[in-house]
């Protein structure tokens, strides 16, 4: 069973441009999480999803972010316009429903993006 | 909304030590306590969870406790080795809608030989 895949690992992009980021879950998975890490810190989540529905966005910026998991196709999380303060580690994690209702989540491999 | 303290921020111990590390949480209602490892340039990896109606876990080398009063939780790796060696986070969330996770600041552990 493979794990949660993230693409790009590495993603470059000049000041004003989009970055657009990748996740496809666990097989089976249908909650996905985004969370931010920047050099030296722990881990700030962003974002939680189901198929089709934001279910909490209470971590993610008003503004330029943005995030969808389409019924078919991975999670995707949308920065517009970066900026050099958006360059950090983004963590996707997936996890499905357990019997207690407790969500265990494992991470992807994560995407770095560099903004110059 | 939730917020946890981890320490010791760096740790280091001999191989065949003991190495324990602490965290607390601020909300009540959080119910589901993980332990990520995070070695560089990968993603945390699970490493053990504890759930609120359980005061002690253990797998191997590894075990967790968990004060619901005190609202502390700890880490404890027996027998450490060289590629125990990471960043270690622990973290809190309640269940349901509510269950994202919030993480402590780390800790960076490093078992010499």
């Amino acid at each position: 069973n493979a794990g949660v895949m993230q693409n790009p690992r590495h993603l470059v992009r000049r000041r004003g441009q989009e970055a657009r980021l990748r996740c496809s879950p666990m097989k089976g998975h249908s909650h996905v999480y985004w969370y931010r890490q920047l050099p030296e810190e722990g881990l700030k989540f962003m974002v939680y999803l189901q198929k089709e529905n934001i279910i909490d966005e209470s971590g993610m910026p008003k503004e330029r972010f943005s995030a969808e998991f389409p019924k078919e196709g991975p999670s995707i999380l949308r920065i517009q316009q970066v900026v050099r303060g958006d360059s950090a580690a983004y963590f996707c994690a997936s996890a499905v429903a357990g019997g207690l209702g407790t969500y265990e989540q494992y991470f992807g491999p994560g995407t770095r993006l560099t903004v110059t | 909304g939730e917020n946890v303290e981890q320490h010791p921020s760096t740790l280091s111990v001999q191989e065949g030590d003991s190495a324990v590390i602490k965290c607390t949480y601020s909300d009540s209602a959080s119910n589901y306590f993980p332990w990520y490892k995070q070695e560089l340039g990968k993603g945390p990896q699970l490493i053990i969870d504890i759930r609120s109606n359980v005061g002690e876990k253990k797998d191997q080398r590894i075990a967790v406790t968990l004060n619901k009063t005190a609202k502390h939780f700890s880490l404890h790796i027996t027998e450490t080795q060289p590629e125990d060696s990471a960043v270690y986070f622990c973290a809190a969330s309640r269940t349901g809608t509510a269950s994202k996770l919030t993480f402590g600041t780390g800790t960076r552990l490093q078992v010499t030989l």
